[in-house]
C-alpha cells in the first residue's frame, strides 16, 4: 500500500504572499489532518477533513484554509503568510471506521515552509 | 484537552530495554494512550496504543497503570534506529495532542 505523500518538500515564501501545500492520502484512507510543527516542538493540529468537509480545527486563525477532494487527497492554503508561518508542515491520513479515540494516523514526511 | 507529561531525553545502552514513561494524570475514561515516534527529518510514526489493558506489537510493548494515570512505552532491545523523539498522546476524538516528547538516544 502507498503512503501519504506530501509535495512540495520544501519552499520558501516571503510575508504576505499565499502558499498551497499538497498531500495524498495513503491507499483505503478517508480522512486527512493537518499539523504544523515549529522547530523543537511537536506537532500542532490544525484541521481535519472528512467527506470533503471540516471536521473539527485547532486554534489556528482563518487565514489557515483547506480542501478535500472526492479521492480524499487535500490541500491546505495559508494566505498572508507571516514570519512565524515558518514551520514543517504534516499532513496525515486515517480510517473513520474506528472507534473515536482509537484511530491510528499515517503520516506524510512534511513540506517545510520557510517564510522570510 | 488532557495533558501529558514526560521526561524531555533519555538515553540508553544499545541492544538494552528501554522504558519511557509518561504521565497523564487527568486522563478521562474515553481517553486512548497513543505512543508515536518522530525519527530526524520524517513525519511521525504510529508505535502503539491501548485503552486500559497491556498491549504488545511487533515494535513495543505499552504498559498501562490500573489507575490510567501513567503509562510506559517499552522497547525490548534497544537499535540504532530507534533514535527519535518519542510522544505519548492522549486521544478522545479524532485527533491527535502531541506535547514535547522524550528524545531517545542510543549508545552504540
Amino acid at each position: 500500500e502507498t503512503g501519504v505523500t506530501q509535495s512540495p518538500t520544501h519552499l520558501i515564501k516571503t510575508r504576505g504572499q499565499q502558499v498551497t501545500l499538497r498531500c495524498s492520502s495513503q491507499s483505503g484512507h478517508n480522512t486527512v489532518s493537518w499539523y504544523q510543527q515549529a522547530l523543537g516542538q511537536g506537532p500542532q493540529f490544525i484541521f481535519q477533513y472528512y467527506r470533503e468537509e471540516e471536521n473539527g480545527r485547532g486554534n489556528f486563525p482563518p487565514r489557515f484554509s483547506g480542501l478535500q477532494f472526492p479521492n480524499y487527497s487535500s490541500e491546505l492554503n495559508v494566505n498572508a503568510l507571516e514570519l512565524d508561518d515558518s514551520a514543517l508542515y504534516l499532513c496525515a491520513s486515517s480510517p473513520w471506521d474506528r472507534g473515536a479515540g482509537a484511530n491510528v494516523l499515517t503520516f506524510g514526511a512534511g513540506s517545510r515552509l520557510t517564510v522570510l | 484537552d488532557a495533558k501529558t507529561t514526560q521526561p524531555n531525553s533519555m538515553e540508553s545502552n544499545e541492544e538494552e530495554p528501554v522504558h519511557l514513561p509518561c504521565n497523564h494524570s487527568t486522563i478521562s475514561g474515553t481517553d486512548y494512550i497513543h505512543w508515536y515516534r518522530q525519527l530526524p527529518s520524517q513525519g511521525p510514526e504510529y508505535v502503539i496504543h491501548g485503552l486500559t489493558s497491556n498491549v504488545n506489537n511487533r515494535m513495543a510493548s505499552l504498559a498501562i497503570a490500573e489507575d490510567r494515570k501513567s503509562s510506559t512505552l517499552i522497547l525490548h532491545r534497544a537499535t540504532l534506529r530507534d533514535a527519535a523523539v518519542y510522544y505519548c498522546i492522549l486521544s478522545g476524538a479524532n485527533n491527535l495532542f502531541f506535547g514535547t516528547g522524550t528524545r531517545l538516544t542510543v549508545i552504540p
